[in-house]
């Protein structure tokens, strides 16, 4: 059964902490893994990896994949209250369906 | 620029009911997707289609139908409503890279619940 599984669940941080995101998972034919970040309302897309070891970086926010041990981290550093969100791993598999994770609950406190 | 649009945002309805969710994006998109997301379940696959005139079973396809109208339109309908279709729907289009779906869009999600 394709399986994606985030942790941890739910973290509260203080502004300006780092906080490392992990996602694994088991998926049929895996061809890709994306990051989400989930508000109010849609998730908005963040990171998209398909090849092991390369470091997609936008801003304060980073990410890599691990093909071999079947995991990605998410890295978000000096956060900011802005950064509370759920954020969404996506894992696609055969047929470009996407498996989901739960999701990790972020809160950063001022 | 609209993206992927979804309507209606919220509705209630009752047991055995019926109802259509209406999804339009107008980025060009072949694929779309209507997903639910409910509480530490995550977002799961209802129905796709890969292109017009194509669909397919996702993850929970029991209790719904879909169809694809056109290129931008993907409709998502409950015959019968029952209350475990209590849920967050959201629509999702992208546009295949080679093998790749490509990054999904997300429409802002309709919340129905059924009594």
């Amino acid at each position: 059964e394709d399986k994606v599984v985030q942790s941890p669940l739910s973290l509260v941080v203080h502004e300006g902490d780092t906080v490392t995101l992990n996602c694994s998972y088991e998926v049929t034919n895996f061809r890709s893994l994306l990051w989400y970040k989930q508000e109010k309302k849609a998730p908005t897309f963040l990171f998209m990896l398909t090849s092991s070891g390369i470091e997609k970086k936008s801003g304060r926010l980073s990410s890599i994949l691990d093909k071999k041990e079947l995991f990605s981290i998410l890295n978000i550093t000096a956060t900011q209250t802005g950064d509370s969100a759920v954020y969404l791993c996506a894992v696609e598999g055969t047929g470009n369906q996407f498996y989901f994770g739960t999701g990790t609950s972020l809160t950063v406190i001022p | 620029n609209a993206g992927v649009t979804q309507t209606p945002k919220f509705q209630v309805l009752k047991t055995g009911q019926s109802m259509t969710l209406q999804c339009a994006q107008d980025m060009n998109h072949n694929s779309m997707y209507w997903y639910r997301q409910d509480p530490g379940m995550g977002l799961r696959l209802i129905y796709y289609s890969a292109s017009e005139g194509t669909t397919d079973k996702g993850e929970v396809p029991n209790g719904y139908n879909v169809s694809r109208l056109n290129k931008r339109e993907f409709s998502l309908r409950l015959e019968s409503a029952a209350p475990s279709q209590t849920s967050v729907y959201f629509c999702a289009s992208s546009e295949p890279r080679g093998i790749l779906a490509g990054e999904l869009f997300f429409g802002e999600g309709s919340r129905l619940t059924v009594l």
